[in-house]
């Protein structure tokens, strides 16, 4: 069936440096593209999103981009922290507040 | 801060036993979803459910699951004869608007013997 997917399943960063997470999807009928953190122990946790009409959008010290030709999503997370320590998913869905279908997840290291 | 509350954290029960899961979403939330996570596993939806009313559900979501939001404040979901494969954290979610924003609660861990 159709799927969301992620590249990397660690990735180590220097605190201060940039980080970039990747995934990959398939249902080319997705019109909204998001991004979740869970940290150890806790639920996942909402960061960004971005609708399929859009290339980039911008948070606070995070930036998503949407590349449909190629079917790839990003995160990237400037200035990374000890906090930003997490389990990063990608997730998909047709419609907004439907429901959300989770890549497998990236962890991301930061090391001080 | 408001949080999506869940209890028991972690529920261990044997194979063909009966579960609920509880869940107290925000309380001015309107939307209520159900995911769970097999270990080493992505996050799967199983159901959502708007205006006490199942807006969606999942393959997973089948004749075994139930959910019901009783007193306007709890939302739970009801294993009725679990199996070794149900073994999984749930993950309760609410949100206040049709959003992508989904507030998801700290999860509870269900082990079936």
């Amino acid at each position: 069936g159709e799927s969301v997917g992620l590249h990397l399943p660690t990735l180590s960063v220097q605190e201060g440096d940039n980080s970039i997470i990747n995934c990959a999807y398939s249902n080319s009928a997705s019109d909204y593209f998001i991004w979740y953190k869970q940290e150890s122990g806790k639920g996942p946790q909402f960061i960004i999103d971005i609708r399929s009409n859009m290339d980039k959008r911008q948070g606070q010290r995070v930036t998503v981009l949407l590349n449909k030709t190629v079917k790839h999503l990003s995160l990237q997370i400037a200035a990374t922290q000890p906090g930003d320590s997490a389990v990063y998913f990608c997730a998909e869905t047709q419609t907004a507040g439907n429901k959300l279908t989770f890549g497998g997840g990236t962890r991301v290291l930061v090391k001080p | 801060e408001p949080e999506v509350t869940q209890t028991p954290s972690h529920q261990v029960t044997q194979m063909g036993q009966e579960v609920i899961l509880r869940c107290v979403p925000i309380s001015n939330h309107l939307y209520f979803y159900w995911y769970r996570q097999i270990l080493g596993q992505k996050v799967e939806f199983l159901v959502s459910f708007y205006n006490n009313e199942i807006s969606e559900k999942s393959e997973i979501f089948d004749d075994q699951f139930s959910v019901e939001r009783p007193d306007g404040s709890n939302f739970t979901l009801k294993i009725r004869s679990t199996k070794l494969e149900d073994s999984a954290m749930y993950f309760c979610a609410s949100s206040p608007t049709r959003s992508n924003e989904q507030f998801f609660g700290p999860g509870t861990r269900l082990t079936v013997l």
